[in-house]
């Protein structure tokens, strides 16, 4: 069946480093691939989002790749400071419905 | 914040009592959701609803029973749970169902099952 992969599970950097989360799937009908950011307390909520006719997006210090043949897309976090400090979610959701989540990557930035 | 409220935020519970989560969300959308969140199985899908319909029900045990009066609501009735219940009840919503949209999650309720 359809899945999604995501790693690392946790992810510590300095501030000021950049932070990378990479999430693979296996629906090749998938065409809609959000990133969701989780911090403590909160319920996740959209950071930004890519659909498959365009191979990169960015707003201000993120940024998401997409590689489709490849089945892949990541998150990029430059300059990363200590408010990026959460749980962050990819989504390889198809367009038939079927919703499916990543496992979660815990992102630490240390000051 | 998002649009979507969850009463109550924190909750406990012994196993034999009946409780019920509530969802609402001010969005307008069509699309409902219940999402369990735990350490071991982050964002696990319990059910969809679509224009009050129920779509999806990914095996989740009947102790567990939803509910959506109307497009805005969604309730989660809980009776004769289990300590192993215990986790973060995310409810979400998106403008129509599937995948192409955005989902839009409440803070949840933090369940404690003794």
């Amino acid at each position: 069946g359809e899945n999604v992969e995501q790693h690392p599970s946790t992810l510590s950097v300095q501030e000021g480093d950049s932070a990378v989360i990479k999430c693979t799937y296996s629906d090749s009908a998938s065409n809609y691939f959000p990133w969701y950011k989780q911090e403590l307390g909160k319920g996740p909520q959209l950071i930004i989002d890519i659909r498959s006719n365009v191979g990169e997006k960015k707003d201000q210090r993120i940024a998401v790749t997409l590689n489709k043949t490849a089945k892949h897309f990541s998150l990029h976090i430059t300059e990363t400071q200590p408010e990026d400090s959460a749980v962050y979610f990819c989504d390889g959701s198809s367009n038939t419905g079927k919703l499916i989540f990543g496992q979660g990557t815990t992102l630490q930035v240390k000051p | 914040e998002t649009g979507v409220t969850q009463t109550p935020r924190h909750l406990v519970m012994g196993m034999t009592n009946k409780k019920s989560l509530k969802c609402e969300q001010h969005l307008g959308h069509n699309a409902m959701y219940w999402y369990k969140q735990s350490a071991k199985k982050p964002l696990e899908l319990m059910f969809v609803y679509s224009l009050e319909e129920r779509v999806e029900n990914n095996s989740v045990p009947s102790r567990f029973s939803p509910e959506c009066p109307n497009s805005s609501h969604l309730f989660l009735h809980l009776h004769t749970l289990q300590p192993e219940d215990s986790a973060l009840y995310l409810c979400a919503s998106s403008q129509d169902l599937g995948g192409t949209d955005t989902q839009y999650f409440g803070p949840g309720t933090r369940l404690t099952v003794l």
